[in-house]
């Protein structure tokens, strides 16, 4: 069974600069999140996708950052302007269930942004 | 454990040996806990989960305990590899939502 897919592996951009990244989940997932880890830390949830729709945005800073997940598959994260401090690692996880019960949350390979 | 910023806690184990991490929760109304491993460069990656109506669970070569009374959870790894030299991240969870803990580094000394 193929993972969660992610792309780029790595972006380098200026302060004030816009980037997109790309998750596509395992297959059959219904819920999709992404995660914000800074260096040294663990995962902290930016938004969670139940399908296509928003379950959790609670911690996304959305002056700047925006998700979608179209058709309930793929999902982009774009920052918009990048600030130093949105360096880190973007991780994606997708997890089976739709809601209830916590499940298991299989995880991508990451995005490491760094921001100049 | 919480989080230190770049200054992990870090368990220095010899190859062969026995390794135990810990973790603390806060949330009492967690009813699901899991520990992944994240090596350099790459994702979290799965190793054991455990429910709360659960305080044992045993996977190969690793076994997780939960104490629900002092909001406790700790992952032991049995005859401890090279290959086992990592990150390791307890998360707690409720309503499909984790919350992850700060991280412990496993050094496995040859």
């Amino acid at each position: 069974e193929a993972g969660v897919a992610q792309s780029p592996r790595y972006k380098i951009i200026e302060k004030r600069q816009s980037v997109a990244f790309w998750c596509n989940p395992i297959s059959g997932h219904a819920t999709l999140y992404w995660y914000q880890q800074i260096l040294g830390q663990g995962p902290k949830l930016l938004i969670q996708f139940q399908n296509n729709g928003v379950v959790d945005d609670s911690q996304l800073p959305k002056d700047r950052f925006s998700a979608e997940r179209l058709k309930g598959v793929d999902s982009t994260l774009k920052i918009q302007p990048a600030k130093l401090e949105d360096s880190a690692v973007y991780l994606c996880a997708s997890s089976f269930r739709l809601g209830g019960s916590t499940d298991t949350q299989y995880f991508g390979p990451g995005t490491r942004l760094t921001v100049l | 454990g919480e989080s230190v910023g770049l200054h992990l806690p870090t368990l220095s184990v010899q190859e062969g040996d026995n390794s135990i991490i810990n973790c603390a929760y806060s949330n009492s109304a967690s009813d699901y806990f899991i520990w992944y491993k994240q090596e350099s460069g790459k994702g979290p990656q799965f190793i054991i989960d455990i429910r709360s109506n659960m305080d044992k669970r045993q996977g190969q070569r690793v076994t997780v305990l939960l104490n629900k009374t002092v909001k406790h959870l700790s992952l032991q790894i049995a005859a401890t590899q090279p290959g086992d030299s990592a990150v390791y991240f307890c998360a707690e969870g409720e309503s499909n939502k984790l919350t992850f803990g700060g991280g412990t580094r496993v050094l496995v000394k040859p």
